[in-house]
């Protein structure tokens, strides 16, 4: 069994540009969720994937956007960056609807740094 | 809204037994988390309690209070590749097509383990 894999795992743009990340759930896991994680922070929610459809967002503006694709690996796409948007972004992937004690296994991250 | 309290830094010795505690306030409740955290890496997962009493995962064990919002992680028989920050983590619904819900992280309890 595979498990989340996630690409980049550096990058670095600088402030304006736009970034897409990407991400593989583990085989079997429908649902996608988007964290970052800011130095000395615990991660934060920003959004997640179920079945191809965003269905729950943190509190984050609507420049940090995602897709979900059939084989449910997703993106989380950032423009106009900030050098706030500096941070750790994990990916998280998990069984659909019936898997009620599932827990959340993420990926090992993509540190974007925004100069 | 939500809050996550859990101490910032626990120090303790090779063999000894810490207890982490977390206490918590959300406006619902699908269960909490308990994440390691290396530095530069991602979350693990390390437990799960969604009722009241003890889980026991070898050396790692978890407690939860829903009424007092309240859980601890009891580590034992202390190695130093314990030395990591953990992670309460809370979990709410998010509804429609998931049962799944968001994780509502605290920001992460630095465990130092002397020689």
């Amino acid at each position: 069994e595979t498990g989340v894999t996630q690409s980049p795992t550096h990058l670095i743009k600088t402030r304006g540009q736009q970034v897409t990340l990407r991400c593989s759930s583990q085989s079997g896991h429908n649902t996608v969720s988007w964290y970052q994680q800011a130095l000395g922070q615990g991660p934060q929610f920003i959004f997640q994937y179920y079945r191809e459809e965003e269905n729950g967002r943190g509190n984050f503006p609507p420049r940090f956007s995602g897709l979900q694709f059939p084989n449910y690996s997703s993106e989380l796409n950032v423009n106009a960056l900030e050098l706030d948007d500096s941070a750790l972004y994990l990916c998280a992937s998990t069984a659909g609807t019936g898997s009620y004690n599932s827990p959340l296994h993420f990926g090992n991250g993509t540190r974007l740094t925004v100069t | 809204g939500q809050n996550i309290d859990q101490p910032t830094e626990m120090t303790a010795t090779e063999g000894a037994i810490v207890q982490i505690n977390c206490t918590y306030q959300t406006s619902g409740f699908n269960g909490l988390f308990w994440y390691q955290q290396h530095a530069g890496e991602a979350p693990t997962f390390l437990s799960y309690n969604v009722l009241d009493g003890l889980e026991e995962k070898g050396r790692f064990s978890s407690f939860l209070s829903r009424s007092k919002g309240y859980s601890y992680l009891l580590l034992k028989e202390l190695q130093m590749k314990d030395s990591a920050s953990y992670l309460c983590a809370v979990r709410d619904y998010l509804g429609r097509g998931s049962t799944l819900g968001r994780l509502y992280f605290g920001r992460g309890t630095q465990l130092t383990v002397w020689p």
